[in-house]
């Protein structure tokens, strides 16, 4: 067990709604990250909290947005879902330039 | 462009060893990582360098030479339950995490 939380752990929604996936970091990571892996690719880095700031964003579409909150846990909101939107979606969580932490992920199916 | 280059796919033999590389090329270099991730399942933490040399750890050993922007992770005695994918990862100059596409590891008996 990492620690990390993440839920819901498995999502089904169809084309064009909204979803919030959530993670809570282990006790005391500032960091949190989020990740999208699609079957058989690699992990997509999708943006990177510290302490409740943004630090960096890697390919996140516009449709797709995030905040971590005072108490640390995280938000993935992902909206106008289309079919190539599903996916398994990780957080991960670490002190600062420490290994990570993954989450066990969210596997989205936007149907 | 900050790159991480790993082989797509390996095959070996179950009792064998295999050596997968990691090449880099990165906006500074803060360490690197190697991750192991089964099919469906999220990445776990295998290994960490950050200055030149071996680290070892049980079955596996990671090197680094910083000069040459490379890596390796060393699986000795495989075992079935080492097919999975093994991802290379480093942090550049601005602490964050570059990954490479992994490398798929099928072992045979």
């Amino acid at each position: 067990d990492s620690g990390v939380t993440q839920t819901p752990k498995h999502l089904i929604t169809a084309t064009g709604q909204r979803v919030t996936l959530r993670c809570s970091p282990r006790s005391g990571d500032l960091s949190v990250y989020w990740y999208q892996q699609s079957l058989d690719q690699g992990l997509q880095f999708l943006i990177h909290y510290y302490n409740g700031e943004e630090r960096a964003k890697g390919n996140i579409l516009e449709r797709f947005s995030a905040q971590q909150f005072p108490d640390l846990h995280s938000e993935l909101n992902l909206s106008s879902l289309e079919l190539g939107d599903s996916a398994l979606y990780f957080c991960a969580s670490s002190p600062y330039n420490s290994p990570l932490h993954f989450g066990n992920g969210t596997r989205l199916t936007v149907t | 462009g900050q790159n991480i280059d790993q082989p797509t796919e390996m095959t070996a033999t179950e009792g064998a060893i295999v050596q997968i590389n990691c090449t880099y090329q990165t906006s500074g270099f803060n360490g690197l990582f190697w991750y192991q991730q089964h099919a469906g399942e999220a990445p776990t933490f295998l290994s960490y360098n950050v200055l030149d040399g071996l680290e070892e750890k049980g079955r596996f050993s990671s090197f680094l030479s910083r000069s040459k922007g490379y890596s390796y992770l060393l699986l000795k005695e495989l075992q079935m339950k080492d097919s999975a994918s093994y991802l290379c990862a480093v942090t550049d100059s601005n602490y964050q995490l570059i990954w490479g596409a992994g490398t798929k590891l099928i072992i045979k008996p």
